[in-house]
């Protein structure tokens, strides 16, 4: 099977403007989660969607937000974006309690 | 609130120098605990799912332990290619799927 995809891989922003990240999940895992990482918090939950529904919420400011397609193909937005706001972004696909990563998209906000 | 620790924060090794991670966790009631490999720039790559005390699992030089309060890691004669950043996750029963990460273990090997 194919792995976990996530497209942009690089982004560069500058502040204010918004961003919209996308992830395609292993076929066949129904749940998609997103993941912030930087060097000083480390790996922070954001959500997880689970057939189109947000099932999980992270603590992390209305500006951050996400959706779930019927293919279950993801997608989160970033709106207003601030420098802290750069960091790594992953999507992980589960069908039971494994979780998978993709490669991430890497945010520059400048 | 599910707490993982992990220890060392850094580890240098030489080629072929065996050593082990520590995976300290206090859940209410452990699900599952995973351990991931994570390259500079790239996404964690799932190597271990572990679920009750006393299970074992192995991959190439990799073997994962598991006790009630800790999971260790070891890495038996380590190659440069085993260099990375390596995560522990845990996830609890009951509530949500999320796990919890800690803030992982860098392993330099030197040749």
């Amino acid at each position: 099977k194919a792995g976990v995809t996530q497209t942009p891989r690089y982004l560069i922003k500058t502040r204010g403007q918004q961003v919209t990240l996308s992830c395609s999940p292993i076929s066949g895992h129904r749940s998609v989660s997103w993941y912030q990482q930087t060097p000083g918090q480390g790996l922070q939950f954001l959500f997880e969607y689970f057939s189109e529904t947000q099932r999980n919420k992270g603590n992390f400011p209305g500006r951050f937000s996400g959706r779930q397609f019927s293919n279950s193909r993801s997608e989160m937005n970033v709106s207003t974006l601030e420098l802290g706001d750069s960091a790594l972004y992953l999507c992980a696909s589960s069908e039971s309690t494994s979780q998978y990563f993709g490669p991430g998209t890497r945010l520059l906000v400048l | 609130e599910d707490q993982v620790t992990q220890s060392p924060e850094a580890l240098r090794l030489q080629e072929g120098e065996s050593s082990s991670l520590n995976c300290s966790y206090t859940v209410s009631g452990l699900r599952g605990l995973f351990w991931y490999r994570q390259d500079p720039g790239k996404g964690p790559e799932f190597l271990f799912t572990l679920y009750s005390a006393g299970e074992e699992k192995e991959k190439e030089r990799l073997k994962a332990t598991l006790t009630k309060k800790e999971s260790f890691l070891h890495i038996t004669a380590p190659k440069p290619e085993d260099s990375a950043t390596y995560l522990c996750a845990v996830q609890a029963t009951g509530g949500s799927y999320i796990p919890t990460f800690g803030r992982g273990t860098s392993l330099i090997v030197h040749p």
